[in-house]
């Protein structure tokens, strides 16, 4: 299917342990985000990538990892998961700079015990 | 750097009534600014964008919002609110050289409710 999608969908874990959220999307898009959703805090970016191989740091990096070997695929691991990490979590993915829009994935919901 | 502020973050307004959410942003450099809505258990929908030229804006379902430098704002409208309308909203922020392509600053969102 074309666009971009997230898996899984739900995930519950437990702290300490590693965790990796999967993005893909399917326009070749060069740029790649990940953003998590906290209520009162609306949408913050943890990293971007402008192409394959290349990534950086948004506002809330801590305690993430993101590669990206493939244009298309963008994963976020959480090394070592902590209940602070609970939360939805979105990828989305641009053409290009500017005004380019972004287009979200229907994002991951993750929940640690 | 830049910010968004978007003012109530819940607003209630019957069905049929004007809906008027608030978003003001700062930035050192010239502005492209979204509205995105979000309806519930999905990722972000594009509503519309301004990228420097005309300074009212037309977006999808009825929706527009006007650049107002003075008042560094860009709020969002709609005459004639729907059932289906109820959703959060999220105004975002970006801008020309900032590196990393059109990295988002996002408001906190508004939930809009609609009563009947």
């Amino acid at each position: 299917d074309a666009g971009i999608t997230q898996s899984p969908r739900y995930k519950i874990t437990e702290t300490g342990r590693q965790v990796t959220l999967m993005c893909h999307q399917t326009w070749s898009h060069s740029y790649m985000f990940w953003y998590r959703q906290d209520l009162g805090h609306g949408l913050r970016l943890i990293y971007y990538s402008a192409a394959a191989d290349i990534t950086d740091k948004g506002e809330v990096p801590d305690g993430y990892v993101v590669s990206r070997s493939k244009t298309e695929n963008f994963p976020l691991t959480l090394e070592s998961a902590t209940r602070s990490q609970t939360s939805v979590y979105f990828c989305a993915s641009s053409a290009g700079t500017g005004g380019n829009e972004q287009f979200f994935g229907p994002g991951t919901r993750l929940t640690v015990l | 750097a830049q910010s968004v502020t978007q003012l109530g973050s819940h607003v209630s307004v019957s069905e049929g009534a004007l809906v008027l959410l608030r978003c003001n942003y700062s930035s050192s450099v010239p502005p492209y600014l979204f509205w995105y809505v979000q309806y519930p258990n999905q990722g972000l929908q594009l509503l519309l964008k301004y990228t420097s030229a005309a300074t009212l804006v037309k977006g999808i379902n009825g929706f527009e919002a006007e650049f107002k430098k003075s008042e560094t704002s860009f709020h969002l409208t709609k005459p004639s609110a729907h059932m289906s309308d109820a959703a959060e909203y999220f105004c975002a922020v970006s801008a020309l050289n900032t590196g990393g392509g059109n990295k988002l600053t996002f408001g906190t969102g508004t939930q809009l409710k609609v009563e009947l």
